[in-house]
């Protein structure tokens, strides 16, 4: 098992750029999750997703978006690209009732 | 709402000594409480977990923590911390009931100095 992959591992961006981060799973769990880890912050819940087709907001959503076609992959959009959007992405998913969410290793993104 | 917050953000302390890392968390619900270590340049990964039964809850690297309800705490303690326990540690809350999401606090990094 892989567990949770995200690409890429760095990426810089220019303002109004868009990229899309990835993240795949392979351990067949429903529940997926993107957060973004900024200093002495803590970890932030962007979206997350119950299962394929379905997503809701966390508690910083605005800037992004996601979707979630297929049980394995859960991309994350940046649309027009901000400074305050730099920062560490991480993805997550756990199954319902485990309460054990794998984390991936993380997408470091810089926005100038 | 739910918050957490984790007292300190930092924690040096030498080898071999006793740490304890505090956290306090704030919800008129019923939560189930986590904690969570990041190692350097790493995702996190679940360390402890308290759902239900014991209050006090170890995990299989000597850490241990005790769900308090009267004070909302749950703290992380070892009695004795290695150099390889260097990293950032936190702690974080779930709703019983709904969506299965967590909260985090801010995190404490842990130095251990020889």
């Amino acid at each position: 098992n892989a567990g949770v992959t995200q690409t890429p591992k760095f990426r810089i961006l220019k303002i109004g750029q868009s990229m899309t981060l990835q993240c795949t799973q392979d351990m067949n769990h429903n529940y997926m999750y993107w957060y973004r880890q900024d200093p002495g912050m803590g970890l932030k819940l962007i979206y997350y997703s119950v299962g394929a087709g379905i997503t809701d907001k966390g508690e910083v959503p605005n800037g992004y978006n996601v979707s979630r076609s297929t049980t394995e992959d859960f991309p994350l959009r940046l649309e027009l690209a901000a400074p305050s959007q730099t920062s560490v992405y991480f993805c997550a998913s756990d199954r319902t009732g485990s309460y054990e969410q794998y984390f991936g290793p993380g997408t470091r993104l810089t926005v100038t | 709402a739910q918050s957490v917050t984790q007292l300190d953000s930092q924690v040096p302390v030498f080898e071999e000594a006793p740490v304890e890392l505090r956290c306090n968390y704030s919800s008129s619900v019923s939560v189930y409480l986590f904690w969570y270590v990041q190692y350097p340049n790493q995702g996190l990964q679940l360390l402890l977990k308290y759902l239900s039964g014991s209050t006090l809850v170890k995990s299989i690297n000597g850490f241990e923590a005790e769900f308090n309800k009267s004070q909302t705490s749950f703290h992380l303690r070892k009695p004795s911390v290695h150099i390889s326990d260097t990293a950032e540690y936190f702690c974080a809350v779930s709703l019983i009931q709904g969506a299965q999401k967590l909260v985090f606090g801010q995190g404490t990094r842990l130095t251990i100095n020889p």
